[in-house]
């Protein structure tokens, strides 16, 4: 079974720094892209970052290009996602998604972070 | 960057009853080497994650009921649902996956009449 379990959220002042973590399981996690995508609350849906297996390619949207960093680590099957001079617009539930190219098949259950003072 | 925008924001059917969403791209989604169009559904039940009903416009995912289908080309697209069960409320939301950055519609609210 598949599964991505996502930690590393919580409250950060804006301007501060987070760094989201993203465990799989249940596939090799090796052979696909992954991507982080967010959701403000009562909010609809925004891709924030996806990655190449062997991370030779990395896209990001442009509200984050600078602050955020997206990685992986194969050997640990973990995905993670450095994010710094956080802004309050950027609070949201961040989920960790499997993907085959662009499209997201299996996604995590989500860890919030909230930007405030 | 590719828009979606879904019609409507909001949709109420009663149960037994179809229920179709629509979604429109920005630009074509349909690519001229393979012929696919690289347009998602997704369904997201509360407290959920969003769950993958359809790929590639038209094709259903490993599970989910044959009363949900898709179609569409280029920009023009829909889902369907032949008859609505309970257990369908949910928001769903179109996507695209042609090019970067990736891109979703606003999302349809799916009630109960």
């Amino acid at each position: 079974e598949v599964q991505l379990v996502e930690s590393g959220g919580g409250l950060v002042q804006p301007g501060g720094s987070l760094r989201l973590s993203c465990a799989a399981s249940g596939f090799t996690f090796s052979n696909y892209w992954m991507t982080w995508v967010r959701q403000a609350p009562g909010k609809g849906l925004e891709w924030v970052a996806n990655m190449k297996q062997d991370g030779s390619e990395k896209y990001y949207v442009d509200s984050v290009k600078g602050r955020f960093t997206i990685s992986r680590d194969n050997a640990k099957n973990s995905l993670y996602l450095q994010m710094n001079s956080l802004r309050a617009e950027d609070t949201a539930v961040y989920y960790c998604a499997r993907g085959g190219g662009f499209l997201s098949d299996q996604w995590g259950q989500g860890t919030l972070v909230t930007v405030s003072s | 960057d590719i828009v979606m925008t879904q019609s409507p924001d909001s949709l109420a059917v009663s149960l037994g009853e179809r229920a179709t969403i629509n979604c429109k791209s920005s630009q074509s989604v349909l690519s001229s080497s393979n012929n696919k169009n690289y347009l998602a559904w997704y369904q997201q039940k509360p407290g959920q994650p969003p769950k993958l009903l359809i790929s590639w416009a038209s094709t259903r995912e490993s599970g989910v009921p044959d009363r949900f289908s898709g179609s569409g080309s280029g920009t023009d697209f829909t889902l369907s649902i032949s008859s609505l069960q309970a257990e369908d409320v949910a928001v769903y939301f179109c996507h695209q996956y042609y090019s970067a950055p990736i891109t979703f519609g606003q999302g349809t609210r799916l009630e109960i009449k």
